[in-house]
């Protein structure tokens, strides 16, 4: 089933937030395969968070990622305006599915 | 500079077929897994099946295993994902994505780029 993130999550222009995705043994837990995604409005998806906390060429370095045990974080530190999207966490999982993606966090800044 | 055009949504009666099509360039398309992650209405992203390097291999989640065949052309550059046997809870943005590689190959256990993504909605 997915991952369990937080439905919405909100700072102010400047601050850091950070969002949780919480898994189990069989994804999370089993794996150092956890990316992140961020998704404006009509838009595709797009990488920010690699293998646990890569960042792709072109991402800001405000964008950091980690994981402990069945959880990972996304960390989104001098929080601007352009955040604003929701964002997905997504990991490998060891169940028939492959790829196990997150309920989605909406960040509002 | 690395593309994935979408296309072929549209509207379809449940029951129906319908084929998404994925025309990728910028890159060596033959390099890569690639993979289908779709979206439907007000819910989160959801892994819909890949596809390895050369055609040999193919993973799909359950809910659509016999009824999606995921497909490539390498020398056309471009992927397909032929659907049978349609329902009402198929009806979302359906995206194609480079990478999604399975666990036990070499290459990238993320999707590193998007299609713009083409909707399909199943619906009498």
């Amino acid at each position: 089933s997915a991952l369990t993130q937080p439905a919405s999550v909100s700072g102010s222009p400047g601050q850091s937030i950070t969002i949780s995705c919480t898994g189990t043994g069989s994804d999370l837990g089993g794996y150092e395969y956890v990316s992140w995604y961020q998704r404006h409005p009509g838009g595709p998806p797009k990488l920010i968070i690699f293998d646990v906390s890569n960042r792709p060429s072109g991402v800001s370095y405000r964008f950091s990622g980690s994981k402990s045990g069945n959880t990972a974080s996304l960390t989104i530190s001098g929080l601007q305006t352009e955040d604003e999207a929701d964002y997905y966490c997504s990991s490998y999982t060891s169940w028939n599915t492959l790829y196990v993606f997150g309920t989605g966090t909406k960040v509002t800044v | 500079e690395v593309q994935l055009v979408n296309s072929g949504g549209g509207l379809v009666q449940p029951g129906g077929s319908l084929r998404l099509s994925c025309a990728a360039s910028g890159f060596t398309f033959s390099n890569y897994w690639m993979s289908w992650v779709r979206q439907a209405p007000g819910k989160g992203l959801e892994w819909v099946a890949n596809i390895k390097q050369d055609g040999s291999e193919e993973h799909y989640v359950d809910s659509v295993k016999g009824r999606f065949i995921i497909s490539r052309d390498n020398a056309k550059n471009s992927l397909d994902l032929q659907m049978y046997s349609l329902r009402a809870e198929d009806t979302a943005i359906y995206y194609c994505a480079r990478g999604g590689t399975h666990y036990y190959s070499s290459g990238i256990k993320y999707f590193d780029y998007w299609g713009q993504g083409t909707l399909l909605t199943v619906s009498s």
